[in-house]
């Protein structure tokens, strides 16, 4: 049974370009969550997608988005890079309708310089 | 959801019982107290979770205070592979909700 994957592991960028970053859920789950670790903090929520929907969104602007395929994986989008977004971005997966828990993917570490 | 606090850190012998604690006095009667860990640079891992009632599974042991306004997280024979930081995280299953995050407790097992 596979758990919650992401690729890639790690990446690098510079200030103003995009990036796209993508996960595949837990076989059997439905619905993605996205977050954000920066170093020595807790993760912060980003979005969660169901049914190819954004259905909750943090505290994060527009440059931050995402996109639910119909087999269930998903890809987070960020755009015009900041230093700041700099961090570990990690995706959760989980059963929208009898959710009891999320499970984490390893995690994409993204470095912005 | 409601608001945990957390010890920053704390240390344990290999071997031993290691305690975790979490206040949450502000929760309500249908949110459920959540324990995930997060080994360095991994993503975090989920433990176990309750409502009311103590709960145990292969990893943990967590008991819920009558009053449920505090719980405590029991790695009942540390390892050294039990060195991580620990979440505690209230709030209501199946509500398809994210999850908030504090700082944890930084737990290190030492040999």
């Amino acid at each position: 049974d596979a758990g919650v994957t992401q690729s890639p592991t790690h990446l690098i960028k510079t200030r103003g370009q995009q990036v796209t970053l993508r996960c595949s859920p837990k076989s059997g789950h439905d619905t993605v969550s996205w977050y954000q670790q920066a170093l020595g903090q807790g993760p912060q929520f980003i979005f969660q997608y169901y049914e190819e929907e954004e259905r909750q969104r943090g505290n994060f602007p527009d440059r931050f988005s995402g996109h639910q395929f119909p087999n269930y994986s998903s890809e987070l989008n960020v755009n015009a890079l900041l230093l700041g977004d700099s961090a570990l971005y990690l995706c959760a997966s989980s059963l929208y309708e009898r959710e009891k828990t999320q499970y984490f993917g390893p995690g994409t570490r993204l470095l912005v310089l | 959801d409601a608001k945990t606090t957390q010890p920053p850190s704390m240390d344990c012998a290999e071997g031993r019982a290691a305690n975790l604690p979490c206040n949450h006095s502000t929760i309500s009667g249908n949110e459920y107290v959540y324990w995930y860990r997060q080994i360095h640079s991994q993503g975090p891992q989920y433990i176990i979770h309750g409502l009311k009632n103590n709960e145990t599974n292969e990893m943990a042991s967590l008991i819920i205070t009558e009053d449920r306004k505090s719980s405590t997280l029991i790695l009942p024979h540390a390892t050294l592979r039990d060195t991580a930081v620990y979440y505690c995280i209230v709030r209501v299953e199946g509500s398809a909700r994210q999850l908030t995050f504090g700082s944890g407790t930084q737990l290190t097992v030492l040999p």
